[in-house]
């Protein structure tokens, strides 16, 4: 059972903007880093933002992460067809069994 | 370039044994900690936990803990998971992925491996 909370499903028509969020607590969200990744179609997950806000070398710059508290934001702007994936947050569990966790996924569908 | 190539895809029978593979390339496979993602059909990722090749430092998810066992043969670049005896439920995609720190992020990930157990 993930403990960082995500909306189902986000949509959008091709250059519109889509958020997603993220909701946590004070043991992951709120005292660590936040990780975002893109898993496509019948493919491996991805890393798209690391460190909260930062880009891996080959992202674009469409795709932009922050944090607040205990929630954190992904966002896609000029929301292109081949956006069309599941979006998964993450970060580490300081609680008693310390973990990393995954939140619930954001299936994004490009109208 | 940084890879990490996963065993073959594994069709067992409830009770069998069974242990996959990471081969970790392009870096230095004992500086980095290796992670494994279970993906059960149509859903989400849990985290099952992680092993510092360089000294075998193993950390395991609540979940998963006695239920499947994580491994590394340094000299080989290999990490490994496996299962004393499946279950049905065991059914899933199960990745690898590279780490830089524990509370770090995945990446890059492996390609995954499919493990479909039924009788």
């Amino acid at each position: 059972q993930s403990v960082l909370t995500q909306p189902p499903s986000a949509s959008g028509t091709p250059g519109q903007r889509v958020t997603i969020s993220c909701s946590g607590s004070s043991s992951n969200i709120g005292s660590n880093t936040v990780n975002w990744y893109q898993q496509l179609p019948g493919t491996a997950p991805k890393l798209l933002i690391y460190s909260n806000n930062q880009r891996p070398s080959g992202v674009p710059d469409r795709f932009s992460g922050s944090k607040s508290g205990t929630s954190a934001s992904l966002a896609i702007s000029g929301l292109q067809s081949e956006d069309e994936a599941d979006y998964y947050c993450a970060a580490w569990d300081d609680s008693l069994n310390a973990s990393y966790v995954f939140g619930t996924g954001t299936k994004v569908t490009v109208l | 370039e940084v890879q990490l190539v996963q065993s073959g895809a594994e069709v067992k029978k409830p009770g069998e044994s069974l242990k996959i593979s990471c081969k970790g390339s392009g870096y230095s496979f004992t500086s980095y900690w290796i992670g494994w993602v279970r993906q059960m059909p149509g859903k989400g990722l849990e985290w099952m936990g992680i092993i510092y090749p360089g000294d075998s430092d193993t950390r395991y998810s609540p979940s998963f803990q006695g239920q499947v066992t994580i491994s590394a043969d340094k000299s080989i670049s290999t990490a490994y998971l496996q299962w004393s005896s499946l279950k049905a439920s065991d059914t899933a995609m199960y990745y690898c992925a590279r780490q830089a720190a524990v509370a770090g992020e995945f990446d890059p990930w492996g390609q995954g491996t499919l493990v479909t157990v039924s009788s």
